[in-house]
């Protein structure tokens, strides 16, 4: 299957600071990437829909101000979480679309513990 | 999308078959059957995905009821590293694809 990489794959930062993870599918281009959270013993929850060259598509609930998503390019999607609190320690996972499948693949996830 | 029901956990030996339902009374026509499970702190892996026909492939095989408001995934031989999560998603293909993940049903490989 298609692989898609996350980097990096934990951090730990200070409230108030922001953090951004990167998100590449390595061997196929993805117009359309998701971004998901899973807190501990929970499903995954979809956070965003990437597009590439426009505007991301937030879920309900979501503040796009705070959770920042760039799809500037054919493999790479960023998430930046802005100004950081303890309640944003989570689980963060990409996973991108590869159309030639009609199947979302995922990245290993990045873990993020603001202190 | 439809929404998928599964138990909350099963097991099977090590070696053995493990079949792993799910419902979807309400699937429509067009939506497909998605696989994926989920080893602890690492992200979902797709395993297989149908519409009406069963379905195989090296990780698994799918099957689908006539009707279409079940489904069976089956691991013909369950190892220790086949513990895990495993939803099983109705959706749409195309530009709606989003996938909503429930609390699927952890499998649980023993010895």
């Amino acid at each position: 299957g298609a692989v898609v990489s996350q980097h990096p794959s934990r951090v730990i930062c200070k409230s108030g600071t922001s953090v951004k993870i990167e998100c590449r599918s390595l061997d196929f281009q993805a117009t359309t990437m998701f971004w998901y959270r899973q807190f501990p013993k929970k499903s995954l929850m979809l956070m965003a829909t990437s597009n590439e060259g426009s505007k991301a598509t937030y879920e309900q609930g979501v503040e796009k101000d705070k959770f920042l998503i760039n799809h500037a390019s054919l493999t790479l999607s960023t998430l930046t979480v802005t100004s950081a609190h303890p309640e944003d320690s989570s689980f963060y996972i990409c996973s991108a679309m590869d159309w030639r499948t009609d199947t979302q693949y995922f990245g290993p996830g990045t873990r993020l513990t603001v202190l | 999308d439809a929404k998928t029901t599964q138990p909350t956990s099963m097991d099977c030996a090590e070696g053995r078959a493990a079949n792993l339902p799910c419902n979807h009374s309400t699937i429509s026509g067009n939506e497909y059957v998605y696989w994926y499970r989920q080893i602890h702190s690492q992200g979902p892996q797709y395993i297989i995905h149908g519409l009406k026909n069963n379905e195989t492939n090296e990780m698994a095989s799918l099957i689908i009821t006539e009707d279409r408001k079940s489904s069976t995934l089956i691991l013909p031989h369950a190892t220790l590293r086949d513990t895990a999560v495993y939803y099983c998603i109705a959706v749409l293909t195309g530009a709606n694809s989003k996938l909503t993940f429930g609390k699927g049903i952890t499998l649980s490989v023993r010895p």
